[in-house]
């Protein structure tokens, strides 16, 4: 199966700062790769699809980019809503396969 | 607005069994992609298994021949029965469902927490 890998485990950012997590895939996922963010207690929600396609109603200082095996979510300007774990998701290559997650806490 | 409903979690004897239900609105369950993903207690995300809008169903390798997914479509409703359960099931089970046909998910339900232990 084809194994994610994010980076780093945590991010320690600043409001208003930018983070920039990363995702490497064991194999090419072409740009079928999927971000989401889960807060604790409560369901993932997918933020991103196609690598760099905002899904519905996710704000506009969330990016992703890459394809193949490098991947990257960026978030501009970071709020207090922001802070949460981020985790890819494949789904070029079965069994769909997650990354083990990036947390991104308050510095 | 779309709503996935989960039910049916609980605490089982290891070598029991569960069914956890879905109930969707706004969202035909059988004209899509439907999974069930679970967390075991602070651990990440783990897909389990897929019914496709044309009804073949897939299953990861950690729980084949033990759960079974399936829907019905007059109900709106997604299905896991899981037998055999172990601890290693331990963890919450989300319903999820993608727009596209595809193995990504827009959707998820809110969970419902599986607890197997004696």
């Amino acid at each position: 199966e084809t194994v994610m890998t994010q980076s780093p485990a945590t991010l320690s950012v600043s409001p208003g700062e930018r983070a920039t997590l990363s995702c490497r895939a064991s194999q090419s996922v072409s740009s079928n790769l999927a971000w989401y963010q889960q807060k604790p207690g409560q369901a993932p929600r997918v933020l991103m699809s196609g690598a760099s396609t905002r899904a519905t109603d996710i704000p506009a200082r969330f990016s992703g980019s890459g394809s193949g095996t490098e991947f990257t979510l960026t978030i501009s300007s970071l709020q207090s809503e922001d802070f949460a774990v981020y985790y890819c998701q494949q789904y070029n290559n079965w069994p769909p396969t997650f990354g083990q997650g990036t947390k991104v806490e308050i510095k | 607005e779309v709503q996935l409903l989960e039910s049916g979690g609980g605490l089982i004897l290891p070598g029991g069994s569960l069914r956890l239900s879905c109930a969707a609105s706004g969202f035909t369950v059988g004209n899509n992609y439907m999974s069930w993903v679970r967390q075991a207690p602070g651990k990440g995300l783990e897909w389990v298994s897929i019914i496709y809008s044309g009804g073949p169903t897939y299953y990861a390798d950690s729980v084949k021949g033990r759960f079974t997914i399936s829907r019905d479509n007059s109900k709106n409703a997604l299905y896991l029965q899981m037998n055999s359960l172990r601890a290693e099931d331990t963890a919450v089970y989300y319903c999820a469902g993608g727009k596209s046909s595809s193995w990504y998910w827009d959707y998820w339900g809110q969970g419902t927490l599986v607890t197997v232990s004696s």
